[in-house]
């Protein structure tokens, strides 16, 4: 059980375009998802918060008309990169915590975004 | 901002070894998650543990929740080639968003 998926698990775009990746909680309701962003070797720097129905909630440094973030159902939540940039290349992973429980997170195996 | 001091950032230990990761905040934690990471892919829950004091085990991978919640350990006995990853722990307060440690990125060569 708690299995969350990403898609695409890999992208290559050129610059100026925009991607969407896809979050999903396969079998289970997720009223929040956490979006995340991994640079080689480091750790995850949480990027948003994402409550189902209502505006993601940003960290300081993350820009929201860059990285639209948009949680439309309890098991659905993407992530825009608009206007894409080199610098945007990076791992981007999605968590997603069950509704009925309290602590655990459920995370997706990445999407891997090269810029070009 | 609450943050979580890991370490050692690398360890590289012969197969047999015993070895230990530690991750320290100066902040109370509701709970505090244990992931294993291999390239490529997304974190895997190992544990969660809830309770100052609170002492789990997973096979040979120990995990212990100090007194405070401020601080955790996870220790593995006889580590493997197999144990080889980044190890990530990762404090949160109840409803809001996971606060990562640096990571450790283990090494088991046989």
């Amino acid at each position: 059980g708690a299995v969350v998926s990403q898609h695409p698990s890999w992208v290559i775009c050129k610059s100026g375009t925009s991607v969407k990746i896809e979050c999903r909680s396969l079998d289970f309701q997720a009223t929040t998802m956490f979006w995340y962003r991994q640079f080689p070797k480091q750790s995850l720097m949480l990027m948003a918060t994402s409550n189902e129905g209502s505006k993601a909630t940003y960290e300081q440094g993350v820009e929201k008309d860059k990285f639209l973030i948009n949680h439309a159902s309890l098991t659905l939540s993407t992530l825009t990169v608009t206007s894409a940039h080199p610098e945007d290349s990076s791992f981007y992973i999605c968590s997603a915590r069950d509704r009925t429980s309290y602590y655990e997170q459920y995370f997706g195996p990445g999407t891997r975004l090269t810029v070009t | 901002t609450q943050l979580l001091e890991q370490s050692p950032q690398f360890l590289s230990i012969q197969e047999g070894e015993n070895l230990t990761v530690y991750c320290n905040s100066s902040s109370v934690f509701s709970s505090l998650q244990w992931y294993r990471q291999e390239p490529g892919e997304g974190p895997v829950l190992l544990v969660t543990v809830v309770t100052g004091g609170e002492v789990k085990k997973l096979k040979r991978l120990t995990f212990q929740f100090g007194d405070a919640r401020k601080d955790s350990s996870l220790h593995i006995t006889a580590a493997q080639p197999g144990d080889t990853g980044l190890y990530l722990c990762a404090g949160e307060e109840a409803g809001t968003a996971l606060i990562f440690g640096k990571g450790t990125t283990l090494s088991v060569s046989s």
